[in-house]
């Protein structure tokens, strides 16, 4: 079955220690998306990638990097985690372009990190 | 800008009990909405969808009617099971735009 994956599923760093959490995805979609989620909250967008182009937002904090080496491949680098970046990180995908399932996003399970 | 504001939770019900979770948008231009469901642990699924007015969107017994003159997309299912206890995200997405916008999310109980 087309998904997305994300591993680690469960990730547990030290304070200040850079921490690299990796998504795939398999349905081919040139949109992938980090989302940053605590306690059920609603996701906050961190940054996505429309093919090789990258679009933070505007209140991301530098501490967070992302990479796009291919479709399929994106990762979320943490320079140096604070207690406060401890959370649920969601990878999604979306198409965008085609008229099919358009603006739909696809969630990873997600990567749950905990900072010591 | 976009909005979207749906119900505080949480909300408890009995098994078979009818279920209706708010959601109302603010959008400037022509959005798709959405439900999307989170079960503990896991991440987001798409629940359903309707893209323009009036259209009903319907996923394993939840429905929900896009109503372009109140702005709203409220969440409705006939009989609850305690399988449905999750948190449910309304969200709409602007045409052409890449970013959904979420709603806090409802946290939704069943009790056997």
């Amino acid at each position: 079955d087309a998904m997305v994956i994300q591993n680690p599923r469960y990730q547990v760093t030290q304070f200040g220690k850079p921490v690299t959490l990796s998504c795939s995805q398999t349905l081919n979609h040139n949109v992938m998306y980090w989302y940053q989620q605590k306690s059920s909250q609603a996701p906050k967008l961190l940054f996505h990638y429309y093919d090789k182009d990258f679009n933070n937002e505007a209140d991301t904090p530098d501490n967070f990097q992302s990479r796009r080496p291919n479709t399929s491949f994106c990762f979320l680098d943490i320079r140096s985690p604070g207690l406060g970046d401890a959370a649920m990180y969601l990878c999604a995908t979306t198409t965008w372009g085609g008229l099919a399932d358009r603006d739909t996003q696809y969630f990873g399970p997600g990567t749950r990190l905990t900072v010591l | 800008g976009d909005s979207v504001t749906q119900m505080e939770g949480p909300v408890t019900l009995s098994e078979e009990a009818f279920l209706t979770i708010n959601c109302t948008y603010t959008a400037t231009g022509y959005p798709s909405l959405f439900w999307y469901v989170q079960y503990p642990g896991e991440g987001l699924q798409l629940l359903l969808k309707a893209t323009k007015a009036d259209d009903k969107g319907s996923n394993k017994g939840f429905e929900a009617t896009y109503r372009k003159e109140t702005t709203s997309f409220h969440l409705e299912k006939g009989s609850v099971q305690v399988s449905d206890s999750a948190v449910y995200f309304c969200a709409l997405s602007v045409t052409g735009g890449f970013k959904t916008i979420f709603g806090a999310g409802t946290r939704l109980f069943v009790k056997a």
